[in-house]
């Protein structure tokens, strides 16, 4: 069992915009400001979408926001692409003795 | 540019030794965290260790601590995974990835380590 919880899937058609939410615990997620998002496509390497909460790396769509309050952190796709479609990916650093951890992966599906 | 380029596809029977291989270019290899990550078929991403090629500094996931050993050789900017008796479970997806101070920026194309008899 994954230390975040993430939705299995969401869905959202062309244009729209989805959230996927991201909850862990007072240990990691709601007490440090490391939480970072991927996006990875099928049989493609994990890419870094946000981090430090809410930053986006250069070369980032603005269409990509995040944010956190308490032990969630959510992203926020908006004017959905096609490309959106693949697996998304929370991670934050924790207190415990794994010192980071991941979601379990939410699937974005494009209607 | 900044790449890692990890070694390729392997295929082993379960009780052999393997060790992949994540080089960098483009940065300063003894600056930065390289992490391991496994991807086991369909499932998801999960934080095996970290290492600072810098002094060698390694930490562990505690589900893989005892599993894998991770090393990194600075002079050829490479990183290693290791593992001395592989199971059938060890089959998965490896990627490196470089940590620049709170999240993984650069990534590995991906190792994939197949253990059957």
């Amino acid at each position: 069992q994954s230390a975040l919880t993430q939705p299995a899937s969401v869905s959202g058609s062309p244009g729209q915009s989805i959230t996927i939410s991201c909850t862990g615990t007072s240990s990691d997620v709601g007490d440090y400001n490391y939480v970072s998002w991927y996006q990875q496509h099928p049989g493609k390497a994990p890419k870094l979408m946000i981090y430090d909460v809410s930053n986006r790396p250069s070369g980032v769509s603005n269409r990509f926001s995040a944010s956190k309050s308490g032990n969630t952190a959510s992203l926020t796709i908006s004017g959905l692409q096609a490309d959106d479609e693949a697996d998304y990916y929370c991670s934050s650093y924790t207190s415990s003795n794994t010192r980071w951890v991941f979601g379990g992966g939410t699937t974005l599906t494009v209607l | 540019e900044v790449q890692l380029v990890q070694s390729g596809a392997e295929v082993k029977k379960p009780g052999e030794s393997l060790k992949i291989s994540c080089k960098g270019s483009g940065y300063s290899f003894t600056s930065y965290w390289i992490v391991w990550v496994r991807q086991r078929p369909g499932k998801g991403l999960e934080w095996m260790g970290i290492i600072y090629p810098g002094d060698s500094d390694t930490r562990y996931s505690p589900s893989f601590q005892g599993q894998v050993t991770i090393s990194a050789d600075k002079s050829i900017n490479t990183a290693y995974l290791h593992w001395s008796s592989l199971k059938a479970s060890d089959t998965a997806m490896y990627y490196c990835a470089r940590h620049s101070s709170s999240a993984l920026d650069y990534w590995g194309q991906g190792t994939l380590v197949t253990v059957s008899s």
